[in-house]
């Protein structure tokens, strides 16, 4: 079965840069989405299609893919971003999560 | 404004079957073309997708759940439901109901219900 895997944890600074990875085979072929989960919330797309944000979605949200890897970048990182990130593909018809990243905001 | 409000009991026993119905709101299922699908999430664990539904009953379900997960749709009620059979421990969770982001497709999955906490115990 298809796997990604996503490091368990990234700390970053209030307005520093945070990258979460997303690692899978040829992911780069695939287009991958990206989750935000804060605790007791139901998961919110921040990104779709590889690169696309949803409407509502800020600009310091951007995410890119291309390999075996694909990668959210989250520019001038705010306290209100601290919360579980998933990315997430699909391939015949099959859905895959990453198992998630907690990114705190030290 | 679309919404998804995922219901059914809270507490099942160990080897029954979950039943879990989730009632669209602001949209049709059955004219608007999207697949349906259902996600569940163990506490404190990742997001584990079960599987999607067309308005027509086409599925596709994840295929370490596919020997007891069966989902099906109602039109006339505009819910689309679950169920999965031989409960154990294994299959508490958060199980939340969300719409794939493309007509006719499995994709990304947007807007997401508020989830629903079945815990398996007796």
């Amino acid at each position: 079965s298809y796997v990604l895997t996503q490091p368990p944890s990234v700390s970053v600074s209030p307005g520093q840069t945070a990258s979460i990875s997303c690692s899978g085979d040829e992911l780069g072929e695939k287009y991958t989405s990206w989750y935000q989960q804060r605790p007791g919330q139901s998961p919110l797309l921040v990104i779709y299609q590889d690169t696309k944000r949803p409407s509502g979605i800020p600009e310091r949200f951007s995410a890119s893919n291309s390999g075996n890897t694909a990668t959210l970048t989250i520019s001038g990182t705010q306290p209100m971003d601290e919360a579980d990130y998933y990315c997430q593909t699909w391939d015949s018809n099959t859905v895959m999560f990453g198992g998630g990243t907690k990114v705190t905001v030290l | 404004q679309l919404q998804l409000q995922e219901s059914g009991p809270g507490l099942v026993k160990p080897s029954e079957t979950l039943s879990l119905t989730c009632t669209v709101s602001g949209g049709s299922i059955s004219s608007s073309g999207y697949y349906w699908g259902w996600i569940r999430q163990p506490p404190g664990k990742g997001l584990e997708w079960i599987g999607n539904i067309y308005y027509s009953g086409n599925t596709y379900y994840n295929p370490s759940l596919k020997r007891r997960v069966t989902i099906s749709v109602d039109t006339a009620k505009n819910q689309f439901s679950l169920k999965l059979s031989s409960v154990t421990a294994a299959d508490t969770a958060v199980y939340y109901c969300a719409r794939p982001g493309e007509v006719g497709a499995t994709t990304w999955f947007d807007p997401w219900g508020q989830g629903t906490l079945v815990t398996v115990s007796s």
